[in-house]
């Protein structure tokens, strides 16, 4: 595609649910990175893929947080039990390769748990 | 990956010249420097990356000092578009994440 699309845009979900977001990264970039960002805070990473394996997944703050990639391609996070702590925009990002060379994000989904 | 420091804010009259500030006094060898912009509510916008050299592009020019210690992220007709929070990073050529700090607030006023 254009770039990277994210979906849903806007999700709101009750406190204990399961949510998935899902990424569609620029075609051909095999490096791909979820970061989320609290209302007026900064970036936080999140976990980092190159192709299918996530050699940095540093950041998930929690084991209710995971994500997966598959074909290369697409990649879903998922939060099981949400609390309101996780009202973030979770945004994604793609790269042609990992290292020196741009990342292009999404425009996010904003997640609100009530 | 090496910390950088911003001043957190700075305004800039629209058609002038922004000069945007960044220190990084313990990037090493292999570590670039690169600049992102957040425009309001969206995702964050590549601007330029270099490694020791001056780089110019369509959006903007950086300027790393020689000891690559600082540099400065230079848009040379600022238009009231270019409001954002400008974030400056280091990253080693072989780090996947990008570390993002607090970054600068730019204003650019009519």
């Amino acid at each position: 595609g254009a770039g990277v699309s994210q979906s849903p845009s806007n999700k709101v979900t009750e406190k204990g649910k399961d949510v998935e977001l899902r990424c569609d990264p620029i075609s051909g970039h095999t490096a791909l990175y979820w970061y989320r960002q609290s209302l007026g805070q900064g970036l936080e990473f999140l976990i980092y893929f190159q192709g299918n394996s996530a050699p940095d997944k540093s950041g998930l703050p929690s084991d209710r947080f995971s994500a997966e990639r598959t074909g290369g391609s697409v990649s879903t996070l998922t939060i099981q039990r949400t609390q309101q702590e996780d009202s973030a925009v979770y945004l994604c990002a793609s790269s042609y390769r990992q290292g020196n060379t741009e990342a292009f994000f999404g425009q996010g989904t904003r997640l609100t748990v009530v | 990956d090496a910390k950088t420091t911003q001043p957190p804010s700075m305004d800039c009259a629209e058609g002038r010249a922004a000069n945007l500030p960044c220190n990084h006094s313990t990037i090493s060898g292999n570590e670039y420097v690169y600049w992102y912009r957040q425009i309001h509510s969206q995702g964050p916008q590549y601007i330029i990356h270099g490694l020791k050299n001056n780089e110019t592009n369509e959006m903007a020019s950086l300027i790393i000092t020689e000891d690559r210690k600082s540099s400065t992220l230079i848009l040379p007709h600022a238009t009231l578009r270019d409001t954002a929070v400008y974030y400056c990073i280091v990253r080693a050529d072989s780090w996947g994440k990008l570390q993002f700090g607090a970054g600068t607030q730019v204003v650019v006023t009519p």
